[in-house]
């Protein structure tokens, strides 16, 4: 199983919004509705911030948002905030106990 | 609150042994998946295991599998991952994470350890 494909950096300036994308194919991203977002800081752990394809755990700011279409799901910041800034990493259950993230997008708040 | 504390990493040479615990507290630790998570030095991250709540099933990443061993001691509140025949491609940074449903084995990870580093080198 390959990983899953996200944009290497993506960036925006205060207020606007951006939009990571993750693509995968019909056996993972398109086949379940088991994608979650994770927000990673340099040298710390990861965050959850987006779990079942839209569902934001508790203390997420509403300002992220995910979706899917197809094989390709989606993270959305809106109100971009210097604070934002940092790597993001898509998950996907891919069946028959696979699990892949994946390659990660650095946003930049310009 | 919940705290996931990872230990044992450190230099090992190709080919040996290494065993990484994760100390769990603040949840019923034996009504959760845990999962094992690496990320290699400046690169993303990739899931290695879980095992589900009871210990009954384990899955692997491929990379690992028939090398690695995911185990958890619910007496000790205790998850374990005993590494063996490693290689230099192994060396990473090691998360244990909570798998967020109750007796979920697929994530997602609602929790983290702040990881331990294992370097494989001679």
């Amino acid at each position: 199983q390959s990983a899953l494909t996200q944009p290497r950096s993506v960036s925006g300036s205060p207020g606007q919004s951006v939009t990571i994308s993750c693509t995968g194919t019909s056996s993972d991203v398109g086949g379940y509705n088991y994608v979650s977002w994770y927000r990673q800081d340099p040298g710390k752990a990861p965050q959850l911030m987006i779990f079942d394809v839209s569902k934001r755990p508790s203390g997420v700011p509403d300002r992220f948002s995910g979706s899917k279409s197809g094989n390709t799901a989606s993270l959305t910041i809106s109100g971009l905030q210097a604070e934002d800034e940092a790597d993001y990493y898509c998950f996907s259950y891919a069946g028959s106990y696979i699990l892949l993230f994946g390659g990660g997008t650095k946003l930049t708040v310009l | 609150q919940v705290q996931l504390v990872e230990s044992g990493g450190g230099v090992v040479q190709p080919g040996r042994s290494l065993r990484l615990s994760c100390a769990a507290s603040g949840f019923t630790f034996s009504t959760h998946g845990m999962h094992w998570v690496r990320q290699a030095p400046g690169k993303g991250l990739e899931w290695v295991a879980v095992i589900s709540f009871d210990g009954s099933n384990k899955y692997y990443a491929d990379s690992v599998k028939g090398r690695f061993t995911i185990s958890r001691d619910s007496s000790k509140n205790t998850l374990y991952l005993q590494m063996n025949s490693l290689r230099a491609e192994d060396t990473a940074v090691y998360y244990c994470a909570k798998d967020l449903a109750y007796r979920g084995v697929i994530a997602p990870f609602d929790y983290w350890g702040q990881g331990t580093l294992v370097t494989v080198s001679s």
